[in-house]
């Protein structure tokens, strides 16, 4: 079974400033994708960032990275100059290349304040 | 365009109702999903459509009945739930169902109250 952990129920950060969300995950598989979701109050959840498990390369994606760290099984999320807009409950997932389910870590709940 | 619609956007009905939630998408994906989300917890996985047919069924109880009627559409139909049924219903698509870079979108949900 794999499963993802996000190990910070909270986190919390000044705007214009710099956050890292972690998330750490558990597969045997070799072939697999990994998300960031975010999903604000409005309840929408809007996909962040994918990485591709046989890229080396971290996905980008304008304020949004990603620390991929295979060995590791670790795929951090930074957000560099965060805005109120990003306050949100930030869940990691992940895919096997062959499956249809996402399996979704309990989440971090962003708080950016002023 | 990335968009996914799902009516109505809140519902709340008795043990005894018949309800129906519907979800629709024009980007010529294949798949369909729908998740259950209660508070505070992450989404689980419901049911799957790809191509049209029933690929997964995670073991939901019966009162859930999922109909694909066409490849945009995704119907929920809801009959004798229970108050612990009360969650926030999101339904997703995707352009294949699995393989590959295949990305899952999102609809804004609806949110169910079973009195």
């Amino acid at each position: 079974a794999q499963t993802v952990t996000q190990s910070q129920p909270e986190m919390s950060v000044q705007e214009a400033e710099t956050v890292t969300l972690s998330c750490t995950y558990d597969t045997s598989e070799s072939d697999y994708y990994l998300f960031w979701y975010k999903q604000p109050p409005s309840r929408q959840m809007i996909l962040v960032i994918r990485q591709e498990a046989y890229k080396q390369q971290n996905a980008t994606e304008n304020r949004f990275s990603v620390n991929f760290q295979k060995a590791a099984k670790s795929f951090s999320l930074k957000i560099s100059d965060s805005q109120l807009g990003d306050a949100a409950m930030y869940f990691c997932a992940y895919r096997i290349y062959s499956g249809y389910a996402l399996n979704f870590g309990k989440g971090t709940s962003l708080l950016v304040t002023p | 365009d990335t968009e996914v619609t799902q009516t109505p956007k809140h519902l709340v009905m008795g043990m005894t109702n018949k309800k129906s939630l519907k979800c629709e998408q024009h980007m010529g994906h294949r798949a369909m999903y729908w998740y259950k989300q209660k508070a505070k917890k992450p989404p689980e996985l419901m049911f799957v459509y790809s191509y049209e047919k029933l690929s997964i069924n995670e073991s939901v109880p019966s009162r859930f009945s999922p109909e694909c009627p066409n490849s945009s559409l995704l119907n929920l139909h809801l009959h004798a739930l229970q108050p612990e049924d009360s969650a926030l219903y999101l339904c997703a698509s995707s352009p294949r169902g699995s393989g590959g870079s295949d990305t899952q979108y999102f609809g804004p949900g609806t949110r169910l109250t079973v009195l």
